[in-house]
Formats: C-alpha cells, sequence, structure tokens
C-alpha cells in the first residue's frame, strides 16, 4: 500500500472546524483513500472513505484534492467527543484477503479544548 | 447492522501461560476477518486474516496463533506468552468499504 503523511497531532476548540491534512503522494488509481478514528482505549472506527469526489456523510466531510496527492477530512464543527487519533490510510479497491487490509500510521492526535 | 463481540475485554496473564482470545461476528456472514494488535503508544498492526473457515494467513511471524473452527469465529492462541505480547487486540470484519473493529481485548503480560 502507498504510504500517507499526516502531522503527528493538532488542536482545535470546540464548535470550530477541523482541517485534518493528509498526503499521499504515491497513490495508485485504484487506491480508495480512507479514514478511521480511534478514541482511547476503544477499536478504530471507520468515518469515510472516497477515491476522487469529495463525500459528505453524517460524521465528516473528505475533500480530494484534483490531482489526489492529498486529502482533507473536515468536521464542520468539533465537539469533546471528537477527541482522537485519526489515520488516513490508502487501500486497494480489491477489499479480499491480504490486499484489503489496512494499514495503519501513526495518525493525527485530535485535542480539543472547550 | 454487524457487531463484534470480543472477551475478555481484559486479561492478565503471567508470562509462559497460554492464551485464547476468541471473536464472534454478528449480521453478516463469510466475512473476511482480522486480528490486529497494538502496542501501547503504537500503530495498529496486522496479525492474522481469514478468507474462510479454515483458512488463516499470518502477516508477521511470532508465538501467536490463529483458528477459525466457524464461519463466524475467529480465535487468537498462544502456547506460551512473552513479555512482548502484551497489547491491544482487535478483531476487525470487512463491511462495504471499510473495516469494522470490535471492542478490543487489552492483554497484559506479567
Amino acid at each position: 500500500d502507498a504510504k500517507t503523511t499526516q502531522p503527528n497531532s493538532m488542536e482545535s476548540n470546540e464548535e470550530e472546524p477541523v482541517h485534518l491534512p493528509c498526503n499521499h503522494s504515491t497513490i495508485s488509481g485504484t487506491d480508495y483513500i480512507h479514514w478511521y478514528r480511534q478514541l482511547p482505549s476503544q477499536g478504530p472506527e471507520y468515518v469515510i472513505h472516497g477515491l476522487t469526489s469529495n463525500v459528505n456523510n453524517r460524521m465528516a466531510s473528505l475533500a480530494i484534492a484534483e490531482d489526489r496527492k492529498s486529502s482533507t477530512l473536515i468536521l464542520h464543527r468539533a465537539t469533546l467527543r471528537d477527541a482522537a487519533v485519526y489515520y488516513c490510510i490508502l487501500r486497494d479497491r480489491d477489499y479480499g484477503g491480504s490486499q484489503g487490509n489496512l494499514i495503519f500510521g501513526k495518525g493525527t492526535k485530535l485535542s480539543v479544548k472547550p | 447492522s454487524q457487531t463484534i463481540h470480543q472477551w475478555p475485554a481484559t486479561l492478565v496473564q503471567p508470562v509462559g501461560s497460554p492464551l485464547s482470545l476468541e471473536c464472534t461476528v454478528e449480521g453478516t456472514s463469510n466475512p473476511n476477518l482480522y486480528w490486529y494488535r497494538q502496542a501501547a503508544g503504537r500503530g495498529l498492526q496486522l496479525l492474522f486474516y481469514s478468507v474462510g473457515i479454515g483458512q488463516i494467513s499470518s502477516e508477521v511471524p511470532q508465538n501467536l496463533s490463529a483458528s477459525r473452527p466457524q464461519d463466524r469465529q475467529f480465535i487468537l492462541s498462544s502456547k506460551k506468552l512473552l513479555l512482548s505480547d502484551s497489547g491491544f487486540y482487535l478483531c476487525a470484519s470487512n463491511i462495504a468499504g471499510g473495516q469494522f473493529f470490535g471492542p478490543g481485548t487489552r492483554l497484559t503480560v506479567l
């Protein structure tokens, strides 16, 4: 899987938007961009994923650069419960077996201040 | 919707003792199943994955083993635990577009 680069940590104020960046300059044409988050002492939780177009769901938005070499996870209004480690992961469209595995890096630790 | 059960939630074991962690999945059939480990302060490391009953692939050679006796049951085992086996063990299954993780088992080897 291609590698991703994320800042180690970010801080945000409660109820303000948060933009979490991810660089993936070696992304291939069949790689989906996935975001997961992990709250303290819990397993990772799927947040959102996309291929080329920007994506929105109830949790977040994903903005993908036109050249797909970077993306940004957008939390529109951060809450204290959004404090977690956010992982940006590239995953080949083949979901089966090892090729579909997620390779977690160190992610970005998001702190939210009240 | 899919649910993953893992037990026990926490476990403290002495070095050299055996280990058996169980994962069961509900709400899906014939899933791909995965065992991950997260050591303190580190990212997740894939240990094993399975695409079907009796089919196990190991990603990292070590003193752990996995078995899949039933379609929705995945077991992680060890005959003799090492101190380095301490960590947070997570079971996951594939879902459309990604993976769904269980609540995890926190293992401390003393």
